[in-house]
């Protein structure tokens, strides 16, 4: 089973600064089928449902705001806000779906500082 | 607009069992695979198990050990995950969403709880 570590566990970062979120799989999860990695970020509010931000590592899903971007190939991947929002406060999460049984990291909570 | 929401969670005894629905709509249910996602009590995101398209196609998260079946009826439009043998730490909220590889609709979940 692909085993997904993120890090930071949590960060607290000033409005307008830059956020960077890491996520390490156990194995790769580049698919050489379609030259993509199999690899999703998800935004989770108290008392929502997760929200896609990202897919394929590195497409933002429709609707999503510009500043959220997602970079990285194979094994370590990155989520990355521009310029933190205060609405942006949430916890993340990496999702691999190269192989079953999926796998999520364990969660990164972002609050302002 | 796709919309996805789960029902049938509550209160069970260790032991005990409980089936999960959840009814989808806004897209068409029998192209996509379904998956069960859950989230304990200050814990993250965990996969339970998910189905494709004709239900011939099923897979389950290692905790899982024969406890948890799912199941789809295309004609209802709906996805199910039966439980049984739950144990305190089953209690968790139940997220059902489409799965597109990625998960991109979710339902608000519901809540199972497991104690005695």
């Amino acid at each position: 089973d692909i085993v997904m570590t993120q890090s930071p566990d949590s960060l607290a970062v000033s409005l307008g600064e830059r956020v960077t979120i890491n996520c390490e799989s156990s194995q790769s999860v580049f698919h050489s089928s379609n030259n993509r990695n199999s690899l999703a970020w998800y935004q989770h509010k108290p008392g929502q449902p997760p929200k896609v931000l990202i897919y394929w590592a590195s497409i933002r899903e429709s609707g999503v705001p510009d500043r959220f971007s997602g970079s990285g190939s194979g094994t370590d991947f990155t989520l990355t806000i521009s310029s933190l929002q205060a609405e942006d406060v949430a916890v993340y999460y990496c999702h691999q779906y190269h192989s079953v049984p999926h796998s999520f990291g364990q969660g990164t909570k972002l609050e302002i500082k | 607009e796709v919309h996805v929401v789960e029902s049938g969670g509550g209160f069970v005894q260790p032991g005990g069992s409980l089936r999960l629905s959840c009814a989808a709509s806004g897209f068409t249910f029998s192209d996509y695979w379904m998956t069960w996602v859950r989230q304990a009590p200050g814990k993250g995101l965990e996969y339970v198990a998910n189905i494709n398209q004709d239900g011939t196609d099923i897979h389950y998260a290692g905790f899982v050990r024969g406890r948890f079946i799912i199941s789809r009826d295309n004609a209802k439009r709906s996805v199910y995950l039966q439980l049984s043998g739950l144990r305190t730490d089953d209690t968790a909220v139940y997220y059902c969403s489409r799965d597109s590889a990625w998960f991109d609709a979710w339902g608000q979940g519901t809540l199972v709880t497991v104690s005695s």
